[in-house]
């Protein structure tokens, strides 16, 4: 079983529909990411958190500490949205190293 | 300048080939770290760098050699290389190695081993 597992593995969804992905991971984090990654390669950092929300733009990151869980919401989205997302983690030990979780891929049609 | 550059962006080499990846951030931070991602999968940890010294190596193999010059490059040396080391190499930075620090990857150096 990962450490950092997200829902779902695939999403796809029309244009302008609100997406939700979901993150649960397993012990005590100093801080949760969630990353971007298009197909070709580069990873693109999104958010930051380590409680609480956070907004930019049409993208919104929340974490729950207590519950382990973080959700990443897109409002009004659109194709060019499409690529991997990424949630990964920084544990309180070994604060060094992120454990990602599996991603989820993302298809937004026009 | 909140870019980190990775050179080459692609790389086809034989098994008996010397070659190098490099990364390069302006953005004064003093931890650095290689990743290696193969298709459909996270990436997963190879290298931690922190004030220019290796702090963690995940059990890489010997024929991949990372090398920190100064504090604004990382270098990944590689020797006798095998096909199912064809992934995507992704170079990243962050402040330093403390809780939480944010990460900033490259673009990525993809690898094709023949």
């Amino acid at each position: 079983k990962n450490e950092v597992e997200q829902s779902p593995q695939n999403l796809t969804a029309q244009e302008g529909e609100f997406i939700t992905i979901n993150c649960s991971y397993s012990v005590g984090i100093s801080a949760l990411h969630w990353l971007q990654q298009h197909p070709g390669g580069g990873i693109v950092s999104l958010f930051m958190l380590s409680s609480g929300k956070k907004k930019h733009g049409r993208l919104i990151a929340t974490i729950n500490i207590q519950e382990k869980h973080s959700s990443l919401h897109i409002t009004a989205s659109h194709p060019r949205d499409s690529a991997v997302y990424i949630c990964a983690v920084s544990y309180i030990q070994g604060a060094q190293k992120l454990v990602f979780g599996q991603g989820t891929r993302l298809t937004i049609n026009p | 300048d909140t870019e980190v550059t990775q050179t080459p962006k692609h790389l086809v080499m034989g098994m008996t080939n010397k070659k190098s990846l490099k990364c390069e951030q302006h953005m004064g931070h003093r931890a650095m770290y290689w990743y290696k991602q193969k298709a459909k999968k996270p990436p997963e940890l190879m290298f931690v760098y922190s004030y220019e010294k290796l702090s963690i190596n995940e059990s890489v193999p010997s024929r991949f050699s990372p090398e920190c010059p100064n504090s604004s490059l990382l270098n990944l040396h590689l020797h006798a290389l095998q096909p199912e080391d064809s992934a995507l190499y992704l170079c990243a930075s962050s402040q330093d190695s403390r809780q939480g620090n944010e990460a900033f990857f490259g673009q990525g150096t993809r690898l094709t081993v023949v």
